[in-house]
């Protein structure tokens, strides 16, 4: 069993369209977060979730909206696509509270917008 | 805000070559550091780390030395091996936790046989 999932892995789509990418995780792990690749492989993040609740939420445009249902999921959704949005988006969860620094990610999900 | 500054790649050697990937921080207080390692296709994997000043951290032949003094935790190995071959992120963390990781723009390695 993977121990983060993303899907889909793959997502080509046009601009102006409205696109979810899904993640869930079976590690147990109260804290999940997304992060963006560019390119040039910089990663930076998103947002951050613990226990359902929003706890950071960097400079992203707000056509980015995350959900977390439970714990276990945490979903992306963005509006309105644009060029820029073209990345590997990142899924990640960690045990909060160990300051362990361990994320595990999930294997990517490349979006590309025509 | 806290920031962390790694070599340029892209990196090319022959396998059995001694590698060294520069990595430096600017953070307040006493961050703890990491190396993460991504495969192509894959997603990142912590390799090693370290939480304190002058701890060693160790994993799969790769090392990394806390050293406060340089603010730097550069990752070394004495003999690469074609499947090392993947992009490498220097990330910290501060006092917070794991939260935030705040990672460096990564490093390109390529080892030829």
């Amino acid at each position: 069993d993977t121990a983060v999932s993303q899907t889909p892995k793959y997502l080509v789509t046009q601009m102006g369209n409205d696109k979810s990418i899904k993640c869930e995780q079976n590690l147990g792990h109260d804290t999940m977060y997304w992060y963006k690749q560019d390119s040039k492989k910089f990663l930076k993040i998103m947002f951050s979730y613990n226990n359902k609740e929003l706890i950071i939420n960097e400079t992203v445009p707000n056509r980015f909206s995350p959900k977390s249902p439970d714990k276990a999921h945490l979903n992306l959704h963005i509006n309105s696509l644009e060029l820029g949005d073209s990345a590997v988006y990142f899924c990640a969860s960690s045990i909060s509270g160990t300051n362990t620094g361990e994320l595990f990610f999930g294997e990517g999900s490349r979006l590309t917008v025509l | 805000g806290d920031s962390v500054t790694q070599m340029e790649g892209p990196v090319t050697l022959s396998e059995e070559a001694f590698l060294t990937i520069n990595c430096t921080y600017t953070a307040t207080g006493y961050p703890s550091l990491f190396w993460y390692v991504q495969y192509p296709g894959e997603g990142l994997q912590l390799l090693l780390k370290a939480t304190k000043a002058d701890d060693k951290g160790s994993n799969k032949g790769f090392e990394a030395t806390y050293r406060k003094e340089t603010t730097s935790f550069h990752l070394e190995k004495g003999s690469v091996q074609v499947s090392d071959s993947a992009v490498y992120f220097c990330a910290l963390s501060g006092q917070g936790g794991s939260e935030k990781l705040v990672f460096g723009k990564g490093t390109k390695l390529t080892v030829n046989p």
